[in-house]
């Protein structure tokens, strides 16, 4: 069945250190989206990617969907404490719902 | 501001007692809602698939006679966990699209935290 890995699990930085989150997914698909979970919250949208080898870009934040459509990987520059919490890509594919990764946490120590 | 609301936001109920959670799109109509189930430290396992006036969608492995799904109205979607047991505790999360009928950007509820004792 559809999976989607992402790697890191965990992830420890100092602040000001940059930070990167890979999602793989078995299937190609047709979209790539990216949320973010804080502690004891629900996932907020980041971006969603459409096109092969796209790159879109939020502030500190480059997102990136691979050629083949199954890879995608959030780059955070400079990560500061307000980075803190799960990212989560999510792949949409031909069915009518969404996959999610199993994350990334990332915390950022000041 | 919020566009989906979740109740209630937490819960805790004894073994073998029914609960429901409610999902409400907020101004706009929600076609779809999906219901997830999030266990600590672990991603969102898609449950189902809601369609308003139509019966719901499960992915393979949830029982559909325990987990009862209701998308009754444009505006409410519900989650029944009939029976529950302790190990059905967990963080139950709705979303809906931001666009009706797409698989773009998804409103998420602000969850549920159900406790099982």
């Amino acid at each position: 069945g559809q999976q989607v890995m992402q790697i890191p699990q965990y992830q420890h930085v100092q602040e000001g250190e940059d930070f990167t989150t890979y999602c793989n997914s078995s299937t190609t698909l047709s979209n790539i989206q990216w949320y973010k979970q804080r502690p004891g919250g629900h996932p907020v949208f980041l971006i969603q990617l459409v096109k092969s080898g796209e790159v879109k870009k939020q502030k500190r934040l480059t997102f990136q969907f691979g050629e083949a459509k199954k890879n995608s990987s959030l780059h955070i520059t400079a990560t500061q404490t307000t980075d803190v919490g799960t990212y989560f890509c999510a792949g949409g594919t031909g069915a009518n719902n969404l996959f999610f990764g199993t994350g990334t946490r990332l915390t950022v120590i000041p | 501001g919020a566009v989906v609301s979740q109740h209630p936001s937490w819960v805790i109920c004894k073994s073998g007692t029914s609960v429901k959670i409610e999902c409400r799109s907020l101004d706009f109509q929600a076609t779809t809602m999906f219901w997830y189930r999030q266990f600590p430290k672990q991603s969102l396992m898609l449950m189902a698939t809601s369609n308003e006036g139509s019966k719901a969608t499960y992915e393979q492995g949830v029982e559909k006679d325990k987990f009862l799904i209701n998308h009754a109205s444009l505006t409410l979607s519900t989650l029944t966990v009939t029976s529950a047991h302790p190990e059905d505790s967990s963080f139950y999360i709705c979303s809906t699209p931001r666009t009706s009928g797409s698989l773009g950007e998804q409103f998420f509820g602000p969850g549920t935290r159900l406790t099982v004792l």
